[in-house]
């Protein structure tokens, strides 16, 4: 089945502890990006890959790696993640970046 | 940044009757999507008309879009209780980085 993986779909963390975030596609995209959902703000697009080793900075970078060192996995860094980051993220792939996005399912992330 | 501004924000209304949802944008585009997302969980694509569409239909859907009015709408024909979600556009802009900005989204209520 064509989809998009993340890992893990809950994740309660202290301020300050490095945490991954894991996104997966098996349908050979090219595009892959992330985003963060909050209440009121709607989705907001933190990185973006075009392609391997290929990433860009989306709308709110800031407190978040990523890399891109295979084509199916685009994992999302927070190195000394911070209360403000506590929010549901979704990792999303596309084809080419200019078709419809296949979302995964969200990682609910809660940094006390 | 948001591109696009769905409206109504909340809308409600009994099984079999029509949902309409639009969405106003800002800048030029190369295509724009409508997306679903059942609560909590991921986005689901479901229709994406091209710069150069004025009406696309899928299903119970039916798409417009007004280019020069920087418009769309989303119409649910006979609608379900199994259609409440929100529901939200997402537009590709003109330009080089493919990036999807989507708008703040319209919760859709269906009343048996």
């Amino acid at each position: 089945e064509a989809q998009v993986t993340q890992n893990p779909r809950y994740l309660i963390t202290v301020t300050g502890k490095k945490l991954t975030v894991t996104c997966s596609q098996n349908m050979n995209h090219e595009y892959m990006s992330w985003y963060r959902q909050d209440p009121g703000l709607g989705l907001r697009q933190i990185y973006y890959s075009m392609n391997v080793e290929v990433t860009d900075k989306g709308d709110v970078p800031e407190g978040y790696k990523v890399s891109r060192k295979e084509k199916r996995n685009f994992p999302l860094i927070l190195e000394s993640p911070s209360p403000n980051q506590t929010s549901l993220y979704f990792c999303a792939s596309s084809l080419s970046g200019r078709g419809g996005y296949t979302f995964g399912s969200g990682t609910r992330l809660t940094v006390v | 940044s948001q591109q696009g501004e769905e409206d109504p924000q909340a809308l409600s209304i009994q099984e079999g009757e029509n949902a309409t949802m639009n969405c106003s944008y800002k800048t030029s585009i190369n295509n724009l999507q409508w997306y679903r997302q059942n609560s909590g969980r991921g986005l689901v694509h479901l229709i994406l008309i091209r710069s150069n569409e004025r009406e696309k239909h899928s299903g119970r859907l039916r798409v417009t879009l007004d280019t020069s009015k920087k418009s769309s709408s989303l119409l649910i024909t006979a609608s379900r209780a199994a259609d409440t979600a929100s529901y939200f556009c997402a537009t590709d802009s003109s330009g080089s980085a493919r990036q999807l900005t989507f708008g703040s989204g319209t919760q859709l209520t269906v009343l048996p």
